[in-house]
């Protein structure tokens, strides 16, 4: 099975701290996202990016957050000045194009905030 | 909206017996896709199984197969011969296109403690 990758796979800030969390899709997926899991919750979606700007956002993904993809390979999830209910999974996924294609997540980053 | 129920926070069954995991979802939506997915301690999210809503016949993946009831909006997971391993959480999960993309939405999961 094709795999996405996540670095760091944990990470351990201070309230208030810029993190940049990478993942590394798979080279000929187009459509990338990014998703939560607050321990013990559910998956959320965060936001979704194709050719290389959003595409979707949900209302957690605020001013805070911020994606882009520089090189054209890794794709980064950026929080500018992290909160302690930031604190959770954060899963990189990627798919190809069209309707039949399976999104396939990376193993995600733990990120505590402290 | 689109929801995705899970109604069983958590299910037990013997190694070797087979279990079925509920999930119901909502949605207006024709075209759209339905996925299971296994997290195992490792919280890592694994692909078990997915299904086209325009095909009728029901997915199945070695010992995991689904139940997929359009009209009743039902997707349950059966998984057969149960193994320690099959010990995780699952996440049923519906898929839209939406705005050019596609998105998915993942119900609260249930957990599977699979007994020796």
């Amino acid at each position: 099975e094709p795999e996405v990758t996540q670095t760091p796979s944990h990470q351990v800030t201070q309230m208030g701290q810029e993190v940049i969390l990478r993942c590394v899709p798979i080279s000929n997926h187009l459509y990338f996202y990014w998703y939560r899991q607050i321990l013990g919750q559910k998956v959320e979606f965060l936001v979704s990016f194709y050719n290389n700007e959003i595409s979707e956002k949900s209302e957690i993904f605020d001013d805070q957050f911020s994606v882009e993809r520089p090189d054209g390979s890794n794709f980064t999830l950026k929080i500018r000045s992290t909160k302690l209910e930031d604190s959770a999974m954060y899963f990189c996924a990627a798919g190809g194009q069209g309707q039949q294609e399976t999104q396939y997540f990376g193993p995600g980053t733990r990120l505590l905030v402290l | 909206a689109q929801t995705v129920t899970q109604s069983q926070p958590e299910m037990s069954v013997q190694e070797a017996e087979t279990v079925t995991l509920s999930c119901t979802y909502d949605t207006s939506e024709s075209d759209y896709y339905l996925f299971w997915y296994k997290q195992p301690p490792s919280r890592q999210m694994i692909l078990v199984i997915r299904q086209e809503a325009y095909k009728q016949q029901n997915a199945t993946e070695n010992r995991f197969s689904v139940n997929f009831q359009k009209a009743a909006k039902s997707f349950s997971l059966k998984i057969s011969d149960s193994q320690l391993g099959d010990a995780a959480m699952y996440f049923c999960a519906y898929r839209f296109p939406t705005s050019g993309t596609y998105k998915y939405i993942f119900g609260t999961g249930t957990r599977l403690k699979v007994l020796a």
